[in-house]
């Protein structure tokens, strides 16, 4: 089946610097990804979309300049965490949907997660 | 916001008995699917259920939708230890296959040995 690999799994970085997080599908092409954040106990929360060759798709309330996403091939897609600061600790979660996927279906294969902790 | 809302938040039960959890929804929808979330991991499908679809069973999950009343529920029956985790409904916003799915709060189910 589908597989997206995610890395890091968990890093730990200074306040004021940058974490990139990588998110790549193993064995077939994305042109499209997701990411969501999630906070402890609570649901998943639709950041971006990225879209291969093309800009971002950013939810409301999301900060483009914060969260800098790249997707510059059909198997990966960078989330860049700039100038991190504490409250964006979080559990950062991939996901991508096949392009041969049954039409309609949306179904999404995610990540392992990647946990973000700033001190 | 939260298309889907899941109950109940949190549910214990001893192993083999059957575990449901209901999702309700605000706005159309084209299918409607559950996913599995073991604590500090990614998502895993489960099932879908498309909107012309009332019932649909997978090994021991059965999922039902009821369009009318905007709500689905997930059964497990003969439950296991190893069915401990969270489970999300997630809705797409529209019916095309682009956007992002949207989920509920969850249900962490807790199955007792």
């Amino acid at each position: 089946g589908a597989v997206v690999s995610q890395h890091p799994s968990r890093v730990i970085c200074k306040s004021g610097t940058s974490v990139k997080i990588e998110c790549r599908s193993l064995d077939f092409q994305a042109t499209t990804m997701f990411w969501y954040r999630q906070f402890p106990k609570k649901s998943l929360m639709l950041m971006a979309t990225s879209n291969e060759g093309s800009k971002a798709t950013y939810e409301q309330g999301v900060e483009k300049d914060k969260f800098l996403i790249n997707h510059a091939s059909l198997t990966l897609s960078t989330l860049t965490v700039t100038s991190a600061h504490p409250e964006d600790s979080s559990f950062y979660i991939c996901s991508a949907r096949e392009r041969t996927g049954e039409a309609g279906a949306n179904v999404l294969t995610f990540g392992a997660g990647s946990r973000l902790t700033v001190l | 916001s939260q298309q889907g809302e899941e109950d109940p938040q949190a549910l214990s039960i001893q192993e083999g008995e059957n575990a449901t959890m209901n999702c309700s929804y605000k706005t159309s929808i084209n299918n409607l699917q559950w996913y599995r979330q073991n604590s500090g991991r990614g998502l895993v499908h489960l099932i879908l259920i498309r909107s012309n679809e009332r019932e649909k069973h997978s090994g021991r999950l059965r999922v039902t939708l009821d369009t009318s009343k905007k709500s689905s529920s997930l059964l497990i029956t003969a439950s296991r230890a190893a069915d401990t985790a969270s489970y999300f409904c997630a809705t797409a916003k529209t019916g095309g296959g682009a956007d992002g799915l949207t989920f509920g709060k969850g249900t962490h189910l807790i199955i007792q040995p």
